[in-house]
């Protein structure tokens, strides 16, 4: 199974750049395409799509949200963070199967 | 507005069966791949399986295959999770989702809760 890595926490003071980071076991790449996804949950909500494929922005949300990366290495940054942020983000890989998440990083206010 | 319903969670005793539905609405389900992802108490997500726009292909993590089989009608706009011998492990919310890589809608999930 492929395996990604994130940082459990990071804290940020609104109005600054917030960078998250998902380090995979492999390469989740191919020659077309960077499976790589984010998403966003606030407690007690269902998960949402922010991007899709590496740096595709999800329909709905705002460009302040963006996605980088390729091969085992992928950023989510968010600049520039609001209070409604809060939440905590996921990376997912979907490569190839099991599709397999990250354990999350939950993002706070400094 | 894409709506994704679940229903059909609830308690029930470790080693008994339980079937989740998902409706879809506001979109045309059977152009979609669709898939279930479950979150334990307090834990990340975890991908359960997928089901291909016709139902012809199934995917499921090894740790419920051969217990549990996704399936769908496409008719009612549907997506099932059917869930035998079911274990403690197997407590979560369950989220319908749409799309085979990357879960573009969500519904609100579903408790399941295995105890005796």
């Amino acid at each position: 199974d492929i395996v990604l890595t994130q940082s459990p926490a990071l804290a940020v003071s609104l109005g600054q750049r917030a960078t998250i980071s998902c380090r995979a076991s492999q390469s989740v790449s191919t020659s077309s395409y960077n499976l790589m996804h984010w998403y966003q949950q606030k407690p007690g909500e269902q998960p949402k799509l922010l991007i899709y494929d590496a740096s595709n922005l999800a329909s709905g949300i705002p460009v302040r949200f963006s996605g980088s990366g390729s091969g085992t290495d992928f950023t989510l940054t968010i600049n520039p963070v609001q209070a409604d942020d809060i939440a905590t983000y996921y990376c997912q890989q979907s490569r190839e199967l099991p599709l397999t998440f990250g354990s999350g990083t939950k993002l706070e206010i400094k | 507005e894409v709506q994704l319903v679940e229903s059909g969670g609830g308690l029930v005793q470790p080693g008994r069966s339980m079937k989740l539905s998902c409706a879809a609405s506001g979109f045309t389900f059977s152009n979609y791949g669709m898939a279930w992802v479950r979150q334990a108490p307090t834990k990340g997500l975890e991908w359960v399986a997928t089901i291909s726009y016709d139902g012809s292909s199934t995917y499921y993590r090894d740790s419920v295959k051969g217990r549990f089989t996704i399936s769908r009608d496409n008719a009612k706009s549907t997506l099932y999770l059917q869930m035998n011998s079911l274990r403690s492990e197997d407590t979560a919310t369950y989220y319908c989702t749409r799309g085979r890589r990357a879960s573009d809608y969500w519904g609100q999930g579903v408790m399941v809760t295995v105890s005796s």
